[in-house]
């Protein structure tokens, strides 16, 4: 199954916002508001930082938002900070209740 | 508070068999909407859902894998177990597994992982 499409990197200064897209069809990203974004350190495991495309868990920061126009989704990072620079993946249901993750994006704070 | 954390070879010869473990405590998989599921992540590589099990003992499978991927469950003992068939060196990773939270689609507590090489 083919993987949902995220640019390979973002960059942007501290302080700035940055904006990841995730691009998939109608039978994932368009088709649901299942939508989680990931990131993920060096040698770490992934964490949640946006699920059902916009909601925040609990203990996540709010410079973390999410959003969906069609196929495309799209993690948005406020107010950079260092300890943001890190890898992020989407994640999407897809029909017949699969998941699908994306080709991921690494974030450098310059 | 849930944990988790995965077990199996570290090495795995080709066209082996793989057969991971993910022991849980923190939650009950016979618990409405629970589910866990396994995740791989090749070497510089992004991450790749494998499969998922459900408190009914419902099962879903990757369709690019699904022929070589059994998922099984043990709620009395709190393990999940993955078995992946006719193993290659591409299938060298690291392994994850994850819960799945009953009122979100999304992984939200993830083990450790346990790297896979494949290789004779």
């Amino acid at each position: 199954q083919s993987a949902l499409t995220q640019p390979a990197s973002v960059s942007g200064s501290p302080g700035q916002s940055i904006t990841i897209s995730c691009t998939g069809t109608s039978s994932d990203v368009g088709g649901y508001n299942y939508v989680s974004w990931y990131q993920q350190h060096p040698d770490r495991a992934p964490k949640v930082v946006i699920y059902d495309v916009s909601k925040r868990p609990s203990g996540v920061s709010n410079r973390f938002s999410g959003s969906k126009s069609g196929n495309t989704a799209s993690l948005t990072i406020s107010g950079l900070q260092a300890e943001d620079e890190a890898d992020y993946y989407c994640s999407a249901y897809r029909s017949s209740s699969t998941l699908v993750f994306g080709t991921g994006t690494k974030v450098t704070v310059l | 508070q849930i944990t988790l954390k995965e077990s199996g070879p570290t090495l795995v010869k080709p066209t082996q068999t793989l057969t991971l473990t993910c022991t849980f405590s923190g939650f009950s998989l016979s618990a409405t909407g629970v589910g866990v599921g396994w995740i791989r992540q090749p070497p510089g590589k992004a991450l790749e859902w494998l499969a998922l099990i459900y408190w009914t003992n419902g099962e879903r499978y990757s369709p690019s894998l699904r022929n070589r991927l059994t998922i099984t469950k043990d709620s009395s003992k709190n393990q999940v177990v993955l078995t992946m068939t006719n193993m290659d060196p591409v299938d060298t990773a690291t392994y994850y597994c994850a819960h799945r939270d009953p009122a979100m689609v999304v992984f939200d507590y993830w083990g450790q992982g346990t790297l896979v090489t494949v290789s004779s």
